[in-house]
């Protein structure tokens, strides 16, 4: 059983340019979210997918960013026109649509803006 | 929106000794869910526990316990017999029941760090 995934794990770019993070949930999850942690906080919410279909999205999720999930399998995050402020680890969960579901975590893709 | 409070930044612990991070939190929900997760320096989160609202008995898992006390809406973490590997972050978090309106994200503190010493 594999856990949760993301790539790249490292990624630094300069100020304008777009990035984008793949994350790939546990297998049988049909629920993703993306969160973003910065230095000495806690993780705060961006999205959440249930299957294909994009149900939230956090104020902070300006419209520099879109999320996708084509087919309900894995998800991309992409940030266009970064900036220094978007620096920060994003995180990536998965979690089965059960009424107790838990989410489970990837290792993170920590972004870092020259 | 639900808020979490984690006021203490550091903690620090004896190895075999016993610490108890706190978590306050801050809602008008009468059904949710509460969670410890780990955070290991560069290592990813885990779960530590849970806690369903409704249930008034403490979770416990191995040498993790909690002490929920939903009137004060408190939520602490006692960690028992502290091992080396149990220094990290740890971060409270908060999340609605699945019949809210109040979606299904979590809602983090800004974490404890624990340090255990030999």
């Amino acid at each position: 059983d594999t856990g949760v995934s993301q790539d790249p794990r490292h990624k630094i770019t300069k100020r304008g340019q777009n990035v984008t993070f793949r994350c790939d949930p546990i297998s049988e999850h049909n629920r993703l979210y993306w969160y973003r942690q910065t230095l000495g906080q806690g993780p705060e919410f961006l999205t959440y997918f249930q299957n294909e279909a994009q149900l939230e999205k956090s104020r902070l999720l300006s419209d520099r960013f879109s999320a996708e999930r084509p087919k309900g399998s894995f998800s991309t995050l992409e940030i266009q026109r970064t900036e220094q402020g978007d620096s920060a680890m994003y995180l990536c969960a998965s979690s089965t649509d059960m009424w107790d579901e838990t989410q489970y975590f990837g290792p993170g893709t920590r972004l870092l803006v020259l | 929106a639900q808020t979490v409070t984690q006021s203490q930044p550091e903690m620090s612990v004896q190895e075999a000794e016993t610490v108890t991070l706190s978590c306050t939190y801050d809602t008008s929900e009468s059904d949710y869910y509460l969670f410890w997760y780990k955070q290991p320096p560069s290592r990813q989160m885990i779960l530590v526990i849970r806690q369903e609202a409704y249930k008034q008995q403490n979770a416990t898992e191995n040498r993790f316990s909690v002490n929920f006390q939903k009137a004060a809406k408190s939520f602490s973490l006692k960690i028992s017999d502290s091992q080396l590997g149990d220094a990290a972050m740890y971060f409270c978090a908060y999340r609605s029941a699945p019949n809210s309106n109040s979606g299904y994200a979590l809602n983090f503190g800004k974490g404890t760090s624990l340090l255990v010493t030999p």
